[in-house]
């Protein structure tokens, strides 16, 4: 069983559609990430959140430190944010969940 | 800034061949890392460094060697290619350690295949 767990693996939305993707982990931890992976396979690193919410443009992070719980959400959709998302946390070392692939149709 | 600079972007080698993924960030980082990510996993940790001359293993070492001459460079080396070593290869590099409040900057990725 991997130490995060990341839902819906698959996720297709219409463009406009508030999307949220949840991510549990199992273990205590210090810091959990958010990354984006591009179509192209880069990954670039969205918020770095250790307890509350976190805001940045459309994207929302929030955490609940007591429910192991982070969910990240992007409001008014747009096709350029179909990519993979991964959620990363640390506990002595980094653990990786294995992504949601967002697609966003126009 | 560049960033975090990985090269090559694609690689096909032979069972048995040996070559090097280079990495090198502009940011003055301490840490750098190297991860590789199969299909239907997770991103797993091959080696780290958190700072030049000094380098430890990952989760998933074996088959790899990394060196640190530098602050800038951290190359990731592969003796004899087995294809169990097909994936795609990311590098990564933070200033604090990842988990305490730094920016994560990763590479674009080489996706190696070993035939």
């Amino acid at each position: 069983k991997n130490e995060v767990e990341q839902s819906p693996q698959n996720l297709t939305a219409q463009e406009g559609e508030f999307i949220t993707i949840n991510c549990s982990y199992s273990v205590g931890i210090s810091a959990l990430h958010w990354l984006q992976q591009h179509p192209g396979g880069g990954i670039v690193s969205l918020f770095m959140l250790s307890s509350g919410k976190k805001k940045h443009g459309r994207l929302i992070a929030t955490i609940n430190i007591q429910e192991k719980h982070s969910s990240l959400h992007i409001t008014a959709s747009h096709p350029r944010d179909s990519a993979v998302y991964i959620c990363a946390v640390r506990s002595g070392q980094f653990y990786f969940g294995t992504g949601t692939s967002l697609t966003v149709i126009p | 800034n560049a960033g975090v600079t990985q090269t090559p972007k694609f690689r096909i080698l032979k069972i048995g061949q040996s070559m090097t993924l280079q990495c090198t960030q502009d940011m003055n980082h301490n840490y750098m890392y190297w991860y590789r990510q199969d299909p239907g996993m997770g991103l797993k940790l091959i080696y780290y460094s958190v700072g030049a001359g000094i380098t430890d293993k990952g989760e998933v070492p074996n088959g790899y060697n990394v060196s640190r001459s530098t602050t800038e460079d951290f190359p990731l080396r592969l003796e004899l290619a087995a294809p169990s070593q097909t994936s795609v290869y990311f590098c990564a590099s933070s200033y604090f350690q990842l988990g305490t409040n730094t920016e994560a900057f990763f590479g674009q990725g080489t996706r190696l295949t070993v035939v």
